[in-house]
């Protein structure tokens, strides 16, 4: 059974540092693209990054809200992908997902979610 | 960047017909996915390619599109679709996925 599982949120201060991890299991995640999507309070889902698979070099690519900030790397020993998301803004505030893409399809599975709070 | 748009919310009565619209520029040209998004869960892709349908999802849940509008289509809905659902596309001029809005369904 393919199953992702997000962990590292919690409350981080405006300008801080914080590292998310998604353990992937039933599958090889490095035959996959990843990808993070999140959903601040009240708003809809919004694409934060990807990554390609290992047969295309684990390329990234960001949306121009967290490029510079975010950046995504993976761990094939742990069959992991880690978002580290650098100088946090309030507006980072949102429900993290860790999902599998079918290069340039869907995203056919989606973890349950990691909430990030920036606050003072 | 590549936008799309879709209606707020959509209201239906139990055993009739919901139809989410997504508007994009030429939308037709694109491979549009949907998602179904539950409080508190996972969210679920209903339709992939257009038209697709993943296993495990009803039959009432169809796509389509023309023009600048793609089209999700849930016949006799029932208590259980109610959930905001989102369409989606690729955006080769900025190499970036987008996300509609978003549309809450609410079953009456």
């Amino acid at each position: 059974e393919v199953q992702l599982v997000e962990s590292g949120g919690g409350l981080v201060q405006p300008g801080g540092t914080l590292r998310l991890s998604c353990a992937a299991s039933g599958f090889t995640s490095s035959d996959y693209y990843m990808d993070w999507v999140r959903q601040a309070p009240g708003k809809g889902l919004e694409w934060v990054g990807r990554s390609r698979n290992k047969a295309n070099n684990y390329i990234t690519k960001f949306a121009a809200s967290v490029k510079g900030r975010f950046t995504i790397s993976r761990d094939d020993s742990k069959n992991s992908l880690y978002l580290q998301m650098n100088n946090l803004k309030t507006e980072d505030t949102a429900v993290y997902y860790c999902s599998r893409e079918r290069a340039a399809s869907a995203f056919d599975y989606w973890g349950q979610g990691t909430l990030v709070t920036v606050s003072s | 960047s590549y936008v799309l748009t879709q209606p707020p919310s959509v209201s239906v009565a139990p055993g009739k017909t919901a139809r989410i619209t997504c508007g994009g520029n030429n939308i037709a040209t694109q491979n549009v996915h949907w998602y179904q998004h539950r409080p508190g869960q996972a969210p679920v892709v209903v339709i992939y390619y257009d038209y697709d349908r993943p296993s495990g999802i009803p039959e009432r849940f169809s796509g389509s599109k023309s023009g600048d509008t793609a089209t999700l289509t849930i016949s006799r809905v029932v208590a259980g679709d109610e959930a905001d659902y989102y369409c989606q596309v690729w955006d080769s001029s900025d190499d970036h996925w987008v996300f509609g809005g978003g549309t809450k369904l609410t079953v009456l």
